[in-house]
């Protein structure tokens, strides 16, 4: 079983829009962080935004928010007010277990294009 | 800002010969990753390193991969005959040993194999 899901391969947002991207993930442990990471058309892989399992408010990183259900088991990333510059490849990513070992898992990615 | 520093950018090579990705961590940090992605696929962890032994890797890291840290800046990913399948963009990370969570990656070395 997939333990990232990322449902969306590809959308499309017109510039100044919201846009979420969706991700659910699958773990039967109690202690696990959830990452969202940007890799532009340059390949680089540039973290946005960390939730914590046991953090009780949803993170946000200036444009960028993580509506994070717990019992839906879902990691949704929002990005307000879209920039031609968010175009890009964003993946959700799960740590199981303790915080020193940081051993990701990634999810197929969703290929994100902000249309001016 | 402190960064991982990857050589070389791109590498090509045949099929058969050794090929060693390096690896610059950030200088305070003191846990090292290797992950892999293939082109169009997502992102696979390799194997961590601490405190100058492997702390865990994953079923792709097999005999054919080794990693070392040579002297105390850099950390290297070493290839054994290379195969086609080996393809991929090769990404090295760094964390500290407490508090913050988040890998810090660099920018990758894109390994082609011919």
């Amino acid at each position: 079983a997939q333990k990232i899901t990322q449902t969306q391969p590809g959308m499309f947002v017109q510039e100044k829009e919201a846009v979420t991207l969706d991700c659910t993930y699958d773990t039967s442990d109690q202690s696990y962080g959830l990452f969202w990471y940007k890799q532009p058309s340059s390949g680089e892989m540039i973290f946005l935004i960390y939730q914590g399992s046991y953090d009780e408010q949803n993170a946000t990183e200036g444009r960028y928010s993580l509506n994070f259900q717990k019992a839906r088991k879902s990691a949704n990333l929002v990005i307000s007010a879209s920039q031609l510059g968010d175009s890009a490849m964003y993946f959700c990513a799960m740590r199981e277990g303790p915080q020193r070992a940081q051993k990701l898992v990634f999810g197929q990615g969703t290929r994100l294009t902000i249309n001016p | 800002e402190p960064e991982v520093t990857q050589t070389p950018s791109h590498q090509v090579t045949q099929m058969g010969q050794e090929v060693i990705l390096r690896c610059v961590p950030i200088s305070n940090h003191l846990y090292f990753y290797w992950y892999r992605q293939i082109l169009g696929q997502k992102v696979e962890f390799l194997v961590s390193f601490y405190n100058n032994e492997i702390s865990e890797k994953s079923e792709i890291f097999d005999d054919q991969f080794s990693v070392e840290r040579p002297d105390g800046s850099n950390f290297t990913l070493k290839i054994r005959s290379t195969k086609l399948e080996d393809s991929a963009m090769y990404f090295c990370a760094s964390t500290p040993l407490s508090g913050a969570n988040v890998l810090t990656f660099g920018a990758g070395s894109r390994l082609t194999v011919l």
